[in-house]
């Protein structure tokens, strides 16, 4: 089973500051066929089911504003908030589709300071 | 717009049986390729299986700790996905959402939930 480990488990940024958080991934996630890494990031919120912010690594669902963003390539991939707002108090989940089971990273809390 | 709905959550003691249902509606039920997963109260998310399509075969993929007591089915006539769970634990009190899988596999929509208690 491919492990996806995030990091770090919780994280406290100031208003409009950047948020990082990381994702690894033990095994590749990048299908060379078509160079695409099967990687998407959800937002948590509670009392809520998951909701899709980033696949393909980087790819946007609609709706997500442009201050979330992710990267990455292979085993190392990040999601980054440009300035955050106080609705993106959440927990954050970075996820593999490459192969099943679809394995999760265990969650960072992000938190306002 | 997509929409699935969970349904058939309940109390169920160790040992007992459960199925859940999912009803889809918004798109081609027929041919989404769909899933389950779970999340325990307070913990992450987990990966629980997979069912194709049946164009595709209808293959079924389950996590380790599920294999052999729970089995993903559909009902293209009816729109539904299925997840009939037995041997039931206490470590698998959680709720349980429904997914479905897009285009390369992107797991795009996601239903509310429904609560699954194991306990005596």
């Amino acid at each position: 089973d491919i492990v996806m480990t995030q990091s770090p488990d919780s994280l406290a940024v100031s208003l409009g500051e950047r948020a990082t958080i990381n994702c690894k991934s033990s095994q590749s996630v990048l299908y060379s066929s078509n160079n695409k890494n099967y990687l998407a990031w959800y937002q948590q919120k509670p009392g809520q089911p998951p909701k899709l912010l980033i696949y393909w690594t980087s790819t946007r669902e609609s709706g997500v504003p442009d201050r979330f963003s992710g990267s990455g390539s292979g085993t190392d991939f990040t999601l980054t908030i440009s300035s955050l707002q106080a609705e993106d108090v959440a927990v954050y989940y970075c996820q593999q589709y490459y192969d099943t089971p679809h394995t999760f990273g265990q969650g960072t809390k992000l938190e306002i300071k | 717009e997509v929409h699935l709905v969970e349904s058939g959550g309940d109390l169920v003691k160790p040992g007992g049986s459960l199925r859940l249902s999912c009803a889809a509606s918004g798109f081609t039920f027929a041919i989404a390729w769909m899933s389950w997963a779970r999340q325990a109260p307070g913990q992450g998310l987990e990966w629980v299986g997979r069912i194709k399509s049946n164009i595709d075969g209808a293959i079924r993929d389950y996590a380790a700790p599920v294999k052999g007591r729970f089995t993903i089915s559909r009902d293209d006539s009816k729109n539904t996905l299925y997840l009939q769970m037995s041997s039931l634990k206490t470590e698998d009190t959680a709720v349980y959402y429904c997914i479905k899988l897009g285009v390369g596999g992107v797991p795009n929509e996601w239903g509310q939930g429904t609560l699954v208690t194991v306990s005596s």
